[in-house]
């Protein structure tokens, strides 16, 4: 069974400042997908960046960028710029490319708190 | 831009009680799901639907839990006989195939008393 880990309860940063999100997984199938979702205290989950095993590019998404290390089995969130409206939950999730209608399996969830 | 729509927001049931949590996919998607989410905890997968039948489940979901697609646009969650450790956020999630994004709803609060 594929695990996910995150290991940062709680991170803040700055305004204007650059924070990065760690997220680790545990699978053995070469092929999946790993997703950021945010989850602000309206508890809805948003979707911010998707990246897909076989590329190597790492996916960006404006200010929201991704350090995929297939090798070490890690895919962090780089946010730049942080705003305000940043402050959520952040939750790493993967899912199976090789199993039809796969669910996600998510991690603990990071709390990010932006400091004006 | 198309949403996943849960009702009710807000659902609190006497123990041992049935509820239903309702959702509309979006119309085009094929894949539907219910994850749910203990407060404070991560969320967690209960159960995955296709072609009109269950294609994953999670060890949660058990004979308690049932889901249902009854006409072109609903997805319901049922829980028979509700208990204390029920009380959860429930979010229906779809997608259009499985590369894509699972995208949700605003998740519906369950509260047994």
């Amino acid at each position: 069974a594929q695990t996910v880990t995150q290991s940062q309860p709680e991170m803040s940063v700055q305004e204007a400042e650059t924070v990065t999100l760690s997220c680790t997984y545990d699978t053995s199938e070469s092929d999946y997908y790993l997703f950021w979702y945010k989850q602000p205290p309206s508890r809805q989950m948003i979707l911010v960046i998707r990246q897909e095993a076989y590329k190597q590019q790492n996916a960006t998404e404006n200010r929201f960028s991704v350090n995929f290390q297939k090798a070490a089995k890690s895919f962090s969130l780089k946010i730049s710029d942080s705003q305000l409206g940043d402050a959520a939950m952040y939750f790493c999730a993967y899912r199976s490319a090789e199993t039809s209608g796969s669910r996600l399996t998510f991690g603990e969830g990071t709390q990010l708190t932006v400091n004006p | 831009e198309p949403e996943v729509t849960q009702t009710p927001s807000h659902q609190v049931t006497q123990m041992g009680q049935e509820v239903i949590l309702r959702c509309v996919p979006i119309s085009n998607h094929l894949y539907f799901y219910w994850y749910r989410q203990i407060l404070g905890q991560k969320v967690e997968f209960l159960v995955s639907f296709y072609n009109n039948e269950i294609s994953e489940k999670s060890e949660i979901f058990d004979d308690q839990f049932s889901v249902e697609r009854p006409d072109g646009s609903n997805f319901t969650l049922k829980i028979r006989s509700t208990k204390l450790e029920d009380s959860a956020m429930y979010f229906c999630a779809s997608s259009e195939w499985t590369g894509e994004p699972q995208h949700f709803g605003d998740g519906t609060r369950l509260s047994i008393l």
